[in-house]
């Protein structure tokens, strides 16, 4: 199977609420990338990992906590989330080669009420 | 820190005109730079990967050309057709991705 998944595709959570996205890929690709995006804004990097570990943090808040737990598993677990967190969030998996290109999932829907 | 800049923002057009998307940066220090469609509420769709090294690629009706010493990139698309309508985002790659705003692209039947 090629490409980026991303689930769910939509979720609505309350602020008081505990959830997790999933991305999986199965390209071989080592690094993979979560990225948030709001509405009418071009994507922004949130969290690189590389092998496995976490490699860039752009001083993301707390209630965002990533995971990679194996090459091809990538986790985004939110809690006490605000309002203006809602966006869309974006996986993205590439080779460590940085002549090649990144690929991305089809987004979860993130709606915080 | 990279700055990469697309104009126009919205393009409108009547079908079979050619596109012509045009987005700038800073640091010519870059490893490739790519272009992405991306429909409403929807992921990334990659189009064209151009290489440092390179000077244009095509695929289809699509062709990037690509002037490093410049900072300038630009994404040609032949004979439009409405379901070329999405907006275009361009991406630097000099180490980590740099977005720029996007091109909303707007093809009348």
């Amino acid at each position: 199977e090629t490409g980026v998944t991303q689930t769910p595709r939509h979720l609505v959570m309350g602020m008081t609420n505990k959830k997790s996205l999933k991305c999986e890929q199965h390209m071989g690709h080592r690094a993979m990338y979560w990225y948030k995006q709001k509405a009418k804004k071009p994507p922004e990097l949130m969290f690189v990992y590389s092998y496995e570990k976490l490699s860039i943090n752009e001083s993301v808040p707390s209630r965002f906590s990533p995971e990679c737990p194996n090459s091809s598993h990538l986790f985004l677990h939110l809690h006490t989330l605000q309002p203006e967190d809602s966006a869309l969030y974006l996986c993205a998996s590439s080779q460590r080669d940085v002549t090649r290109g990144y690929t991305f999932g089809s987004g979860t829907r993130l709606t915080v009420v | 820190k990279q700055e990469v800049t697309q104009i126009p923002a919205a393009l409108s057009v009547p079908e079979g005109e050619n596109l012509v998307l045009n987005c700038s940066f800073t640091d010519s220090a870059i490893y490739n730079l790519q272009w992405f469609r991306q429909d409403p509420g929807k992921g990334l769709t990659s189009l064209l990967l151009i290489q440092s090294s390179q000077r244009e690629q095509t695929s289809g009706r699509l062709n990037a050309s690509l002037d490093k010493s410049s900072g300038r990139s630009t994404l040609y698309i032949a004979a439009s057709q409405p379901g070329d309508s999405a907006t275009y985002l361009c991406a630097v790659n000099d180490y980590k991705l740099s977005f720029g705003a996007g091109t909303t692209v707007t093809v009348r039947a």
